[in-house]
């Protein structure tokens, strides 16, 4: 079975670009997270999704990052405009949110820099 | 705030030795637990998952979980080299499915061949 997929797997670009992280979850799981990943701070959650509804985005770090799921197989996390602290691996993971807790599977991750 | 706190290591463990691994959280609505196993640029990858009070047994792994005390706790037994890695705690605090992961730090295991 296919996992859960991210692209790109690496992303360098300067500061002030735009950068846009894809995810898809795996086929069935109707729960969706954005994770961010770094040596200060550890993973921290972004966002989620629960049936493509965003249910919880308190930990977005400020307005230049937002996120979309328009459908079950697809989201985004889009970056505008990037700057140089934005430099981390984001992770994209998903689980079948139904009644009881219920594993979350991570994808590869991106690994982004930015210049 | 919700926290989930490990100490960082590295922890130092001969091969074939038991490492324990402890993890606290500050959350007491906190209603699932799992561990998390990542290698040196890879993604979290879930070994252990535990809910109720006691201890779960998987192979040479068992999670032991103590809401009382806000403690949970990762046993390896016969510890190889290839279970070298960070280990992250995660705790979920509603029992839906549908809530984020509040993640340790993680503590970064070496098993010493």
């Amino acid at each position: 079975d296919a996992g859960v997929i991210q692209s790109p797997r690496h992303e360098v670009t300067e500061m002030g670009q735009e950068v846009t992280l894809r995810c898809k979850p795996i086929s069935g799981h109707n729960s969706l997270f954005w994770y961010r990943q770094t040596m200060m701070r550890g993973l921290e959650l972004l966002i989620y999704f629960n049936n493509n509804v965003p249910i919880d985005d308190s930990g977005m770090p400020e307005d230049r990052f937002s996120a979309k799921m328009p459908n079950a197989s697809f989201s985004t996390l889009k970056i505008q405009p990037s700057e140089p602290r934005d430099s981390a691996v984001y992770f994209c993971a998903s689980s079948f949110g139904g009644a009881g807790a219920q594993p979350q599977h991570f994808g590869d991750g991106t690994r982004l820099s930015i210049l | 705030q919700k926290e989930v706190e490990q100490n960082s290591g590295p922890l130092s463990v001969p091969e074939g030795a038991i490492a324990s691994l402890n993890c606290t959280y500050s959350d007491r609505g906190s209603q699932s637990f799992f561990w998390y196993r990542q290698y040196s640029g890879k993604s979290p990858e879930l070994i252990m998952f535990i809910y109720s009070n006691g201890d779960k047994e998987d192979g040479r792994f068992t999670a032991q979980l103590n809401k009382a005390s806000q403690y949970v706790s990762l046993l390896i037994r016969d510890s190889q080299p290839s279970d070298s890695a960070t280990y992250l705690c995660a705790v979920m605090s509603s029992g839906g499915g549908a809530d984020g992961l509040t993640f340790g730090k993680g503590t970064h295991l070496i098993i010493q061949p």
